[in-house]
This record gives structure tokens, C-alpha cells and sequence, in this order.
């Protein structure tokens, strides 16, 4: 069974500093690996997808990693921004037709003016 | 990207009564997928709705609690019956774009309370 897993689980930094987001997964057998953002009480959105084939993705000051065969996957944001302050959530896509996906608990970040 | 239309936003219902969420997708696709979020914490799967077919259900997640609709294939609903203050929790429906290496998109999600 699939196991996500986020660390940490909440982070705090100044405006400006850059920071990682780390996920782990217990089954290298992944379709893909997705990082979304949730602000409070609303839905997720899609920040990026790294298919099992690709190491890297990169939007704007957004960039994330896959390394399967460790299991891991980072999220790296640079110069952040209050505007950033939400929850971070990765999710890995299972192979095989119709497969779920399973999401880790998050990591609460917090940018401080 | 698939645009997803979900209603209502939020909702706070008396225990014993039912609330039917709605799931409009711009873009026919073959799997909804509907999801819980319970306070603090991830989500949890509690069915893939096919067009045509019953709903597969995943542990600990029942038709009679979650009856699911699915008329076509850009809609879906989800029903929470005979609601406690258990099932105060955020759902989401979400649907995978084959167009995209099936890259996952949500809806606003539901966020309901149950007094």
C-alpha cells in the first residue's frame, strides 16, 4: 500500500528566503508525482507534474524534483512571498488504468512580511 | 486544463437531512472522482464515478451513506444522507486530463458543516 508522506509539516520563513518542501513515497511503481496548493477551505490547485519518466518541472519561481528509485520528490520556491502562505500537498499516481491517487498530510507554510 | 464547477461552496446543514453536491467538468472525461477532507487533515477517496456504471467505492465509504449520480460525462453528483456532525468535513470532485499525462484538477470544493 502506498504511503506519502511530508516533512515538515509546517514551516515559517521571512518574504524572500528560499525554502524546499520535501514528500516521500514508500512504492516506486508511480504514474506520475503532482504538488498542489490549498488555501483554507477551498479546493486544490495544480502547481506541478513530474510524470515518472521526468526528473524535473519548472514554473515561474516553482521547481520540483522527482528522484523515484528513493522514493522522494522536493518542491523548491524561491524568493517567497506572502502570497505563497498555504498548504502544500503532494500526491503520487499509482501505474495502471484508473489507479488513485494517494495525497501526504501536507506542509503548512507560512511567508511573513 | 479541465475547469471545474462545483457547488455549493459551503453549506451548514441539521443532522438527520441530506445534501446533494454538484460537479460540472468544461470537458467530457471518463472518471469523476470524489474525495473528503476532514478538519487537519488529507484527502481521502470515496469514489470513482463512471458514466454508465455503478460507482466503485473504497473502504469504509458506502452507497446508502454516498449515493453517487453520474448522467453524462461532464456530470456527477454526490449525496451525503441522514448527515451527523461527523461528516462535517471539505468535499472535493476532481477529474484527470488525458491531455495532460492525467494531471489531477479539483473543484472549489464543499465545505460542510452539521449542526
Amino acid at each position: 500500500k502506498q504511503e506519502v508522506t511530508q516533512i515538515p509539516a509546517a514551516l515559517s520563513v521571512p518574504e524572500g528566503e528560499n525554502l524546499v518542501l520535501n514528500c516521500s513515497f514508500t512504492d516506486s511503481a508511480i504514474y506520475n508525482l503532482q504538488w498542489f496548493r490549498q488555501d483554507p477551505g477551498k479546493g486544490l490547485t495544480s502547481l506541478l507534474l513530474i510524470q515518472s519518466s521526468q526528473r524535473e518541472q519548472t514554473s515561474g519561481r516553482l521547481n520540483a524534483s522527482l528522484d523515484k528509485s528513493s522514493g522522494r520528490s522536493t518542491l523548491y520556491i524561491a524568493a517567497s512571498q506572502p502570497g505563497d502562505s498555504a498548504t502544500y500537498l503532494c500526491a503520487v499516481k499509482a501505474s495502471g488504468s484508473g489507479s488513485r491517487l494517494t495525497f501526504g498530510e501536507g506542509t503548512q507554510l507560512t511567508v511573513n512580511p | 486544463s479541465a475547469v471545474i464547477s462545483q457547488k455549493p461552496s459551503r453549506d451548514i446543514c441539521q443532522r438527520g437531512t441530506s445534501l446533494t453536491i454538484q460537479c460540472q467538468v468544461d470537458s467530457q472525461v471518463t472518471m469523476m472522482f470524489w474525495y473528503r477532507q476532514q478538519p487537519g487533515q488529507s484527502l481521502t477517496l470515496i469514489a470513482t464515478a463512471n458514466q454508465g456504471s455503478e460507482a466503485t467505492y473504497e473502504s469504509g465509504f458506502v452507497i446508502d451513506k454516498f449515493p453517487i449520480s453520474r448522467p453524462n460525462l461532464t456530470f456527477s453528483t454526490l449525496t451525503v444522507s441522514n448527515m451527523s456532525p461527523e461528516d462535517s468535513s471539505i468535499y472535493l470532485c476532481s477529474v484527470e486530463d488525458p491531455r495532460r499525462a492525467l494531471e489531477a484538477f479539483f473543484g472549489q470544493g464543499t465545505r460542510l458543516t452539521v449542526v
